[in-house]
């Protein structure tokens, strides 16, 4: 099984702040990765795709990019909008595995 | 407008069955992998179970592998989720979610996701 190592589990940041997320798989995957943001009781929302490809909707200040087998989520001006705990996911092959989460708070 | 409408959820005891549903509108249902994903209270996302369009290919996460059934109906937009032998690590809203693939038909990520449903089996 693939195994998605996300760093770090916590994070406190400011509005405004520049704020990168890394993802780092067990093995490679190609560019077979999601990210996902999620609120406090709500579903997950589809952010990237492809490892860097936003989906439509999505706010250019977010971003992604890979490199081998680490993956990164860029917040470039952080928003109050903005936070929640992010999740990435391999969909390579089954079984489908994800992050263990981000959360993003307001220092 | 795509949408995911879960139900089925509820208290259950360690031991006991229970068949979420998850109704779908707004895309060509048939056409489409569907998933389950969990979420255990306080804790992160956990892949479930994908079945794929036509329901000739199911995948199961080990944990549930042998307790869980994923089925669909397409003529009524429907995805299934039979759970037996529940376990209190079963707990867990449980969300599902439509594949999305982009461009060649590579499966790329969850686009669209219900509310959930709250399945709770008490120790």
């Amino acid at each position: 099984d693939i195994q998605l190592t996300q760093s770090p589990s916590f994070l406190s940041a400011s509005v405004g702040d520049r704020v990168t997320i890394t993802c780092r798989a067990s093995q490679g995957i190609s560019s077979y990765l999601a990210w996902y943001q999620q609120k406090p009781g709500k579903a997950p929302k589809f952010l990237i795709y492809a490892a860097s490809t936003l989906q439509s909707g999505v706010p250019s200040r977010f971003s992604g990019s890979a490199s081998g087998t680490e993956f990164t989520l860029t917040i470039s001006s952080l928003q109050l909008e903005d936070f929640a705990t992010y999740y990435c996911q391999q969909v390579k092959s089954y079984p489908l595995t994800f992050g263990g989460g981000t959360k993003v708070e307001i220092k | 407008e795509v949408q995911l409408l879960e139900s089925g959820g509820g208290l259950v005891q360690p031991g006991g069955s229970l068949r979420l549903s998850c109704a779908a509108s707004g895309f060509t249902f048939s056409t489409y992998g569907l998933s389950w994903v969990r979420q255990a209270p306080g804790k992160g996302l956990e892949w479930v179970s994908t079945i794929s369009g036509s329901g000739d290919s199911t995948y199961y996460a080990d944990s549930v592998k042998g307790r869980f059934t994923v089925s669909r109906d397409n003529s009524k937009n429907t995805l299934y989720l039979q759970m037996s032998s529940l376990r209190t690590e079963d707990t867990a809203v449980y969300y599902c979610a439509k594949h999305y693939y982009h461009s060649g038909g590579y499966f790329s990520g969850l686009d669209y996701w219900g509310q959930g449903t709250l399945v709770t089996v008490p120790s």
